[in-house]
């Protein structure tokens, strides 16, 4: 079945430490997306990509890092200048066609919390 | 200003009964797009609804519809026949146009926690 794929489900993040999150799609969508969701509050979009090999920063890229070299991928990594990483990760496709009624497609998300 | 305002924090609902969820917007893009999501509490995001700006009939998908009304700026969910797994997170977003350089990008409400009760 197509989807999206975000991994690990749980992760854990020292003092001082860089770590990545997976997310891969095999919806052939040109898009992908990563927003953060804060308890209780909606989700805020952190870079987004529409092509491959680029992507553009979102409402609180600071402290966020990405790559897209694969249509399919389109990891997050939290450096350590995020002082305040802990939340809930959701990565998000779409495609990008004329139609505007096309959804954005969410994986099951990650939750990052520090040690 | 915001953008997506959700201003019920929390609802309750009895079984079987109807539910609306509101949402009203903000835009000066002529086109744009608004969609609802479900999000349990295991946290996926579900797509449920969408209504476009230039849609001339509110969208309807199943038991949801949306009481979408342009020169109030609401595009309010309307749940019928409520069921105990409607219990979740309900996400109002809207996509804007090129207009304003909104893309492909949605932004959200704070949501609505939702609570059916037998």
């Amino acid at each position: 079945d197509g989807g999206i794929t975000q991994s690990p489900k749980y992760l854990f993040r020292k003092e001082g430490q860089n770590v990545t999150l997976s997310c891969e799609q095999n919806l052939n969508h040109d898009a992908m997306y990563w927003y953060r969701q804060d308890p209780g509050q909606g989700l805020r979009l952190i870079y987004y990509s529409q092509i491959v090999n680029d992507f553009q920063k979102g409402d609180i890229a600071e402290g966020y890092s990405v790559s897209r070299e694969k249509k399919e991928s389109f990891p997050l990594t939290v450096t350590s200048a995020q002082k305040n990483p802990t939340a809930f990760y959701l990565c998000a496709s779409s495609s990008t066609g004329r139609r505007s009624n096309q959804p954005q497609h969410f994986g099951d998300g990650t939750r990052l919390s520090i040690l | 200003a915001q953008k997506i305002t959700q201003t019920q924090p929390g609802m309750f609902v009895q079984e079987k009964e109807a539910v609306t969820l509101d949402c009203t917007y903000d835009t000066s893009d002529p086109s744009y797009g608004l969609f609802w999501y479900k999000q349990p509490s295991s946290g996926e995001m579900i797509f449920l609804i969408y209504q476009g700006s230039y849609d001339q009939q509110n969208a309807t998908e199943g038991r949801y519809s949306l009481n979408f009304q342009k020169a109030r700026k609401s595009a309010n969910l309307v749940i019928s026949a409520s069921q105990l797994g409607d219990s979740a997170m309900y996400f109002c977003a809207m996509r804007e146009g090129r207009l304003t350089g909104g893309g492909n990008k949605l932004t959200f409400g704070t949501g609505t926690q939702l609570k059916v009760e037998l």
